[in-house]
């Protein structure tokens, strides 16, 4: 139990255009849902933090008008980083949480993505 | 603030026992974890352990947790060559978010 899947799992794209990640709780509703980047050899970042239904919380220096974060249902939420740079190439990472079972948040496999 | 920070490396040989260090600044941590990252892959929940607990022992895995030094380990046994990953500390503070802080990560290479 508790999968969380991500698509895609890779995405190349050129600078300017917009790109959606999905990230789907396969087997419990997530409530919570985080979103992570993780650079070369580094750690993960956290980027915002979604509940469902409501606006997203993003962490400190993240633009909300770039990363647009939605979470419309119970099962999913969609990252979509517009007008994409190549510095916006990264690991993008989510993370769900399932009220029932406490605070553990289960992860994505995570998607690459390269702006060109 | 909020500050974890772990030891890049780590090289031991196949059989032996690995030790990894986190250190961490934030006194108000209720949970601390151990995740595990393959290469290009996510994150794969090893084990946690409470605040308020010095030790956990799950099969290979021992966690150590030093509240006073704010320093917490991981000690794999008999590390096998699949062993190699990345592994990251986080810890989850108080409060409603509950969100993780996550180490800077340590580099485990198992040598055959």
């Amino acid at each position: 139990g508790a999968v969380v899947s991500q698509h895609p799992s890779w995405v190349i794209c050129k600078s300017g255009t917009s790109v959606k990640i999905e990230c789907r709780s396969l087997d419990f509703q997530a409530t919570t849902m985080f979103w992570y980047r993780q650079f070369p050899k580094q750690s993960l970042m956290l980027m915002a933090t979604s509940n469902e239904g409501s606006k997203a919380t993003y962490e400190q220096g993240v633009e909300k008008d770039k990363f647009l974060i939605n979470h419309a249902s119970l099962t999913l939420s969609t990252l979509t980083v517009t007008s994409a740079h190549p510095e916006d190439s990264s690991f993008y990472i989510c993370s769900a949480r399932d009220w029932t079972s406490g605070y553990e948040q289960y992860f994505g496999p995570g998607t690459r993505l390269t702006v060109t | 603030g909020e500050d974890v920070e772990q030891s890049l490396f780590l090289s031991v040989r196949e059989g032996d026992s690995s030790v990894i260090n986190c250190t961490y600044t934030d006194s108000s941590s209720t949970y601390l974890y151990w995740y595990k990252q393959e290469p290009g892959a996510g994150l794969q929940l090893l084990t946690y352990i409470f605040s308020n607990m010095d030790m956990k022992q799950d099969q290979r895995l021992t966690v150590l947790l030093n509240k006073k030094d704010k320093h917490l380990s991981l000690r794999i046994a008999d590390t096998q060559t699949g062993d190699s990953a990345i592994y990251f500390c986080a810890e989850t503070l108080g409060g409603a978010t509950n969100k993780l802080i996550f180490g800077t990560g340590t580099l485990l290479a198992v040598q055959p």
